[in-house]
């Protein structure tokens, strides 16, 4: 089915390391974006990219940081985690700016 | 700068009752409003949008939305409540003009229905 496929679903990591996540479309959008969602904040956007090559910071991007490696691939890297980034992250994206966003199924990601 | 704000965190209303969720925007222009839901451990899932046109918006599984410029609003909105609709529910917004394209989101509404 087409869509927004991330991985992992779930992580576990120790302060200090680093990972990351991964997120692929096969809709043919130009358009991705990272979102992290916290209680009771909705979703904050962290990075964006408008299209293939192009990426720009977003609400919250300190202690990120992506990569639009091509037209279907956005990752987001965390280099040093910290347990102020235990949150679940979103993948989404979208072609027109009439058109709403296509999300991920999301990372559940906790730091210790 | 865009904005949004669900001023209700937690709405509760019994079953076959209307249900209103509230949603109110500030942009500098013409905004494209959205509606998503979330269930629990699953990612948002779009319900309906404004683009242009006529201010009441129907969207999936029977909810509507009424758009007015006069009050930046974009209140979600259905007749009858079922318990499958307790949710978490997101109104957002886009400017429909200029190079950002991003949506900025409110901080979610909690639906329960009650039976």
């Amino acid at each position: 089915n087409a869509g927004v496929t991330q991985t992992p679903k779930f992580q576990v990591l120790k302060t200090g390391q680093s990972m990351t996540l991964q997120c692929a479309q096969d809709m043919n959008h130009n358009s991705m974006y990272w979102y992290r969602q916290d209680p009771g904040m909705g979703l904050r956007l962290i990075y964006y990219s408008a299209s293939e090559g192009t990426t720009d910071k977003g609400e919250v991007p300190n202690g990120y940081n992506v990569s639009r490696l091509n037209k279907r691939e956005f990752s987001l890297r965390l280099e040093s985690a910290a347990p102020s980034q235990t949150s679940v992250y979103f993948c989404a994206s979208s072609e027109e700016r009439t058109d709403g966003y296509t999300f991920g199924s999301g990372t559940r990601l906790t730091v210790v | 700068a865009q904005s949004v704000a669900q001023p209700e965190d937690q709405v509760n209303v019994a079953e076959g009752n209307p249900l209103t969720v509230k949603c109110t925007y500030s942009v500098s222009g013409n905004p494209y409003l959205f509606w998503y839901v979330q269930y629990p451990n699953r990612g948002l899932q779009f319900l309906l949008k404004y683009i242009t046109g006529d201010n009441l918006v129907k969207g999936s599984y029977g909810f509507e939305a009424e758009f007015n410029k006069s009050q930046t609003s974009f209140h979600l909105k259905k007749p009858s409540a079922l318990v499958s609709d307790s949710a978490l529910y997101f109104c957002a917004v886009r400017i429909s003009s200029g190079s950002a394209r991003q949506l900025t989101f409110g901080s979610g509404t909690q639906l329960t229905v009650l039976p």
